[in-house]
């Protein structure tokens, strides 16, 4: 069975800082990790994937994420904060990997990001 | 353009009325999934069909049922809601068979129950 722990269920840092956001997952296969965004009030949008290609993964809007299977973690990073990036975060797994028709998202319980001016 | 559109985004219901809440899609997804989403926690899986193939979550309650007539639409009926069925419910869709895909969420909607 999977399952994804988030570490931090709030995180505050100052507009221009560094963002870390930490997931950890285990997964009885080789998983997809995704991160998904959702700001008040507004559906999920996702941020990267990783797909078993490259461990270090590129998003939208400045948002990086990188997977480390020794240490079964899968932490979204971020060099500098903007005040648009406060939103609630949710590392996600599927498993089997996303595409077989019977897979399953198991969520995080999320990480609420807040920018302090 | 959106790909994954719920409706009503926002929907107040009495306690114990039926409510049907429905999603459709432009993308021809075979897969689509119903998530709950109560305050403050992560969402929840209901239910997910694969084409017509029916998959229900162990612990969905009976009260939740869901119908999808065709590829693009898929509706969540809430046949006698409770005060703790009020939640965002979310409606996704993904392509099985395509490895790594990722699921493409609604804008979902928010149930109240009065």
């Amino acid at each position: 069975a999977q399952s994804v722990t988030q570490l931090d269920s709030h995180v505050s840092v100052s507009e221009g800082t560094p963002v870390l956001l930490r997931c950890n997952y285990s997964s009885s296969y080789s998983p997809s990790l995704f991160w998904y965004v959702q700001h008040p009030n507004k559906g999920l949008q996702l941020l990267l994937k990783y797909t078993s290609a490259a461990t270090l993964v590129k998003g939208i809007n400045g948002f990086e994420a990188e997977f480390k299977k020794s240490e079964t973690s899968f932490h979204l990073t971020k060099p500098s904060a903007h005040m648009s990036d406060a939103a609630e975060y949710f590392c996600v797994v599927s498993e089997p990997p996303q595409g077989f028709g019977n897979e399953k998202l198991t969520f995080g319980t999320g990480t609420r990001l807040t920018i302090i001016p | 353009d959106a790909m994954v559109i719920q409706n009503p985004r926002y929907q107040v219901t009495q306690f114990g009325k039926p409510v049907t809440l429905s999603c459709s899609q432009t993308l021809n997804h075979n897969v689509m999934y119903w998530y709950q989403q109560k305050s403050s926690q992560a969402p929840k899986l209901l239910f997910h069909y694969y084409d017509k193939d029916f998959n229900n979550e162990a612990d969905t309650p009976d009260n939740f049922q869901s119908r999808r007539p065709n590829t693009s639409f898929c509706f969540l009926d809430i046949r006698s809601p409770g005060l703790g069925d009020a939640a965002m419910y979310l409606c996704a869709t993904s392509r099985a068979i395509v490895l790594n895909t990722e699921a493409f969420f609604g804008q979902g909607t928010r149930l109240t129950v009065v």
